[in-house]
């Protein structure tokens, strides 16, 4: 199957700071990847759907100018978490597909936890 | 896209088979039953995926009932490896986002 990394895989920042998180496809050219976030004993939540060359679609409830999204090429989108705040520690997945199939394929995951 | 019904929990035997059911009775005829797993503090890995036919890989079978309201997820020989939450998503186009349920937490113990 395809292969979607992650970095970092872990970061720890002070409340305030901002936090960068990219998601990459390595072996497929991906027009849209998904961001995802996972709460400790919680399923999966759609957060925003990251588009290359355009505009982030957000899920309700999630704010976009906390959560900055950036798609600028077919193998990269980028996750900024702004002014990080305590109840934004979660784990940060990120998923693309490839071609006609376009089954999607998960990144490792991002822990942030925020202090 | 379909809503799915996982029992919460499962219990196998390592070695023995894992057989995972799904409840998809409102499935449309171009909706795709996909299976995911994901093993602690991982991401979702993608197991298999079929429309009405059967499916095997080198991980899994999926079986689909004719009516397609159901469908079991076969894990032949079970190790303690298999260990993991197990996703099954209908989605109505391939390319779309997933959108998780609660899942079944599979244990496979010696």
């Amino acid at each position: 199957g395809a292969v979607v990394s992650q970095h970092p895989s872990w970061v720890i920042c002070k409340s305030g700071t901002s936090v960068k998180i990219e998601c990459r496809s390595l072996d497929f050219q991906a027009t849209t990847m998904f961001w995802y976030r996972q709460f400790p004993k919680q399923s999966l939540m759609l957060m925003a759907t990251s588009n290359e060359g355009s505009k982030a679609t957000y899920e309700q409830g999630v704010e976009k100018d906390k959560f900055l999204i950036n798609h600028a090429s077919l193998t990269l989108s980028t996750l900024t978490v702004t002014s990080a705040h305590p109840e934004d520690s979660s784990f940060y997945i990120c998923s693309g597909g490839q071609g006609s199939t376009d089954t999607q394929y998960f990144g490792p995951g991002t822990r942030l936890t925020v202090l | 896209d379909a809503k799915t019904t996982q029992p919460p929990s499962m219990d196998c035997a390592e070695g023995r088979a894992a057989n995972l059911p799904c409840n998809h009775s409102t499935i449309s005829g171009n909706e795709y039953v996909y299976w995911y797993r994901q093993i602690h503090s991982q991401g979702p890995q993608y197991i298999i995926h079929g429309l009405k036919n059967n499916e095997t890989n080198e991980m899994a079978s999926l079986i689909i009932t004719e009516d397609r309201k159901s469908s079991t997820l076969i894990l032949p020989h079970a190790t303690l490896r298999d260990t993991a939450v197990y996703y099954c998503i209908a989605i109505n186009q391939a390319g779309t986002a997933l959108i998780f349920g609660k899942g079944t937490t599979l244990s496979v113990s010696s």
